[in-house]
């Protein structure tokens, strides 16, 4: 049973451009949760998709938007890319019935340089 | 506003020691707390949850205490083994929310 998967694994940017990222979750799973964890820090709750729409969103800017498809994979997508952004981006899959359990894939390395 | 922050940034404990992590939470709202365990190069990893409706709940080596009296809860993890370092976070979400919310993490290392 794959577990949450995450790609591309690393990836470098330039200021402005624009990057897309993507998660596959755990089996069964059909909630994808994206977060942003700065080096050093906890990780950050940008937003939740649940029946392909955005059920909850953190304190992000709208440069940060989302998909979820019909087979319960997601994209996060970051627009105008700053050197802020740098950050390891986190996708988290878990049942929408109600479970806080949430499954982690290993995180895509972003920098922007 | 709503936070979740550890006390302490670092701890070191000796191989088959008992450690003791901490976390303090701010928002009295929160019904469900977790730990979670980070490896280097990994997605954290769920350790053990407990409900705001409980004030202990116990896995295998590890028990986790909530007081919230005090917005306190904590990790115990008995005899300490060398997988066991990584960094540690505690989160907090909310009843028919899906957000959870990270504190900054506690580093652990185990001395052989």
């Amino acid at each position: 049973d794959a577990g949450v998967t995450q790609s591309p694994t690393h990836l470098i940017k330039t200021r402005g451009q624009q990057v897309t990222l993507r998660c596959s979750p755990k089996s069964g799973h059909d909630t994808v949760s994206w977060y942003q964890q700065a080096l050093g820090q906890g990780p950050q709750f940008i937003f939740q998709y649940y029946e392909e729409e955005e059920r909850q969103r953190g304190n992000f800017p709208d440069r940060f938007s989302g998909h979820q498809f019909p087979n319960y994979s997601s994209e996060l997508n970051v627009n105008a890319l700053l050197l802020g952004d740098s950050a390891l981006y986190l996708c988290a899959s878990s049942s929408g019935t109600g479970s806080y359990e949430q499954y982690f894939g290993p995180g895509t390395r972003l920098t922007v340089t | 506003g709503e936070s979740v922050g550890l006390h302490l940034p670092t701890l070191s404990v000796q191989e088959g020691d008992n450690s003791i992590i901490n976390c303090a939470y701010s928002n009295s709202a929160s019904d469900y707390f977790i730990w979670y365990k980070q490896e280097s190069g990994k997605g954290p990893q769920f350790i053990i949850d407990i409900r705001s409706n409980m004030d202990k709940r116990q896995g295998q080596r590890v028990t986790v205490l909530l007081n919230k009296t005090v917005k306190h809860l904590s990790l115990q993890i008995a005899a300490t083994q060398p997988g066991d370092s990584a960094v540690y976070f505690c989160a907090e979400a909310l009843t028919g929310g899906f957000k959870t919310i990270f504190g900054a993490g506690t580093r652990l290392f185990v001395k052989a």
